[in-house]
């Protein structure tokens, strides 16, 4: 069965840091991978995904994460943050052979210190 | 405005009191899914839905039913609730049955205490 590990449960950061969120999966075949932001008392959103190609993904709010095969890693990055990202990143993972299926990360909850 | 929308967004009951949370669409989308989201764990999927009529189990199904009579409607239910499903639940839904290509919209989340 496939899994997804996101290592930091917790990160806490001042304005202009960059930041960067581990995620690996456990699922040997072809992925699609997301990322998604869940900020405070709101529904998640999607913030970018993979399917193929580059494997230097841009999504919204300068965010971009960077798809490393031989590692099963995603992890995403964030060059200088502000007080608006905090909130709760998750990243996901689906696989046609696993079924259709999306399976999450616990989640890794990011406040940025104005 | 394109939405999921779910009701109720709070509810606290008491062990063994049947409920039910609505979902509801407006995009015409053929796929529709469950999650409840826990505290380090995130969200792990309970029900999804290929289209009307088609339902199917997902990591969690345990306690919980869905059916899917109409395509804009995936009501959640829980015959008999017990304490360890407290949680935050999630509605989801995407254009396309393929959620490897389509990407799934939110509803608000349901918070559900069970006493």
């Amino acid at each position: 069965a496939q899994s997804v590990s996101q290592h930091n449960h917790h990160v806490i950061l001042s304005e202009a840091a960059s930041l960067e969120l581990g995620c690996n999966y456990s699922y040997g075949g072809t992925v699609n991978l997301f990322w998604y932001v869940q900020y405070p008392g709101q529904h998640l959103q999607l913030l970018l995904k993979y399917f193929s190609g580059d494997p230097l993904v841009k999504g919204i709010k300068g965010f971009e994460a960077e798809f490393i095969k031989s590692k099963f890693s995603f992890n995403l990055r964030k060059p200088s943050v502000q007080w608006s990202d905090t909130a709760e990143y998750f990243c996901a993972v689906t696989a046609r052979a696993a079924g259709n299926k999306l399976t999450f990360g616990g989640g890794t909850r990011v406040l940025v210190k104005p | 405005e394109a939405q999921v929308t779910q009701n109720p967004r709070y509810l606290i009951t008491v062990t063994g009191k049947k409920l039910t949370v609505t979902c509801s669409q407006n995009m015409n989308h053929e796929y529709m899914s469950w999650y409840r989201q826990d505290p380090g764990l995130g969200l792990r999927q309970i029900y999804y839905s290929m289209n009307v009529e088609v339902t199917d189990k997902g990591d969690v199904p345990e306690g919980y039913k869905v059916s899917r009579k109409e395509k804009r409607n995936f009501p959640l239910i829980l015959e008999s609730p017990s304490p360890n499903q407290t949680s935050l639940y999630f509605c989801a839904s995407s254009l396309g049955a393929d959620i490897s290509y389509y990407e799934q919209y939110f509803g608000p989340g349901t918070r559900l205490t069970v006493t």
